[in-house]
């Protein structure tokens, strides 16, 4: 079945550092990939997606993209902000008949002054 | 647009109750899932509805069941309530033809 391996966290940077959250993943056929993220006590916000290979995602500053050769969706930004600190989390989806999202376990960014 | 709405936002039930937390989606969308998540197992896929129909189920036991209205609202139940169904369950919805879901703010669910 399909599946989504991140990096494990907490992951603590100080502002303005370069940031860079792993994600691979394991699935048949030509998944669309995700980053979402988690404001503490908040739902799920769509951050970036991309729906085929080399496609690259990008929002707020984040950028991610699709390599299918090394089945990966790695989220940088190049100057993080202590409102960046949240849980982000990978994921993919097939198109199709259904929607069942798979996701990541979830990276904590804490982002200090 | 507005955005997929939940309600109760908080909720608290003792064990062996029952409890049915709402899912109004986005205008339009015809997709709800639902999804659980906890510190331990993360997020995990409950179930989908599309068109009042249940296209899709996660593996849960048979005390967490859903619905979908024809206006795309949906409810999820759970039954017998367990200390380890404690957690943030969170709806989505999509157009049902693309990929992306768009999610509420969650439900919480305490149970003592």
């Amino acid at each position: 079945g399909d599946s989504v391996t991140q990096m494990e966290g907490p992951v603590t940077l100080s502002e303005e550092a370069f940031l860079t959250i792993n994600c691979t993943y394991t699935a048949t056929g030509y998944p669309s990939l995700f980053w979402y993220v988690q404001y503490p006590g908040e739902g799920l916000q769509l951050l970036l997606k991309a729906t085929k290979a080399d496609d690259k995602g990008s929002n707020k500053g984040f950028e991610a993209t699709y390599r299918k050769e090394t089945t990966s969706f790695h989220l940088e930004k190049g100057s993080v902000q202590v409102s960046d600190s949240a849980v982000y989390f990978c994921a993919l989806s097939h198109s199709g008949g259904y929607q069942k999202v798979t996701f990541g376990t979830g990276t904590k960014l804490q982002v200090i002054p | 647009k507005a955005g997929v709405t939940q309600t109760p936002r908080y909720l608290i039930k003792t064990r062996g109750q029952q409890v049915t937390l709402s899912c109004s989606p986005i205008s339009g969308h015809r997709s709800v899932s639902w999804y659980q998540q906890t510190p331990g197992q993360g997020l995990q896929f409950l179930f989908e509805y599309f068109s009042e129909t249940q296209r899709n189920k996660g593996n849960f036991p048979g005390r967490f069941s859903g619905r979908q209205f024809s206006n795309s609202r949906s409810e999820m139940n759970v039954s017998t309530l367990e200390l380890g169904d404690s957690a943030l369950y969170l709806c989505a919805s999509s157009s049902g033809g693309e990929e992306t879901q768009y999610f509420g703010p969650g439900t919480r669910l305490l149970v003592l």
